[in-house]
């Protein structure tokens, strides 16, 4: 059964980095390409950027400069990291997993509070 | 940046049919894809590749279009199908959501 959980900081403060863990099971991360989305109040649904099945990234222009995406294939997780946190930061991010066509399956989610 | 435009909401009730669009400022061919979203819950993949229906989605649900103009239908509607209902394209780079459609079940 493919699972994919995201665990994350919950608050997190102006200007500080951003860390999220996606644990997943059910599936190699070898085979698939991983993504990240964010939805916001401000945004809506926003894409992040993903990791390819053999590991090299593309992100989105829009976090480009304050985005890393990494993963530990021995430990099925991949790990998003955005420094420079601003309030409209705050919102719901996600990992999802890329199927056929370039859709996702996504995992549950986790709130995020960008504040003082 | 591909603007994919979704009309805000809709009332049907239940046991009619519903169409959602969802219109791409580019053309996207065939790489579209829609989802089902309810309040505090992830979004769920219904229809991927415009036409092609997700494992496991009931047929009540089926896509179509490509190109630029693209539809999801749902018929009959059902009570448990009030969600809010996203498109997204994966064609062009970046990938895009559209800003949803809130489908209230009357």
């Amino acid at each position: 059964q493919v699972q994919l959980k995201e665990t994350g900081p919950g608050l997190v403060q102006p200007t500080q980095t951003l860390s999220i863990t996606c644990t997943v099971s059910g599936f190699s991360l070898t085979s698939y390409y991983m993504q990240w989305v964010r939805q916001t109040p401000g945004k809506g649904l926003e894409w992040m950027g993903f990791i390819r099945s053999g590991g090299s990234t593309e992100y989105n222009s829009e976090f480009k400069s304050r985005l890393s995406i990494s993963r530990d294939t021995s430990k099925n997780q991949v790990f998003l990291k955005m420094n420079s946190l601003k309030t409209e930061d705050t919102g719901v991010y996600y990992c999802a997993r890329e199927g056929a066509y370039g859709a996702f399956n996504w995992g549950q989610g986790v709130m995020v509070t960008v504040s003082s | 940046d591909t603007v994919l435009t979704q009309s805000p909401a809709l009332a049907v009730s239940p046991g009619e049919r519903v169409t959602i669009s969802c219109r791409a400022s580019e053309s996207v061919s065939t790489g579209m894809h829609w989802y089902q979203q309810k309040p505090g819950q992830q979004p769920k993949l219904l229809i991927y590749g415009a036409s092609n229906l997700e494992s496991g989605v009931p047929a009540r649900f089926s896509g179509s279009g490509s190109g630029t103009d693209f539809t999801l239908t749902i018929d009959p509607v059902e009570a448990d199908d009030t969600a809010t209902y996203f498109c997204q394209q994966s064609w062009n780079d970046p990938f895009t959501f559209g800003s949803g459609t809130k489908l209230e079940i009357k």
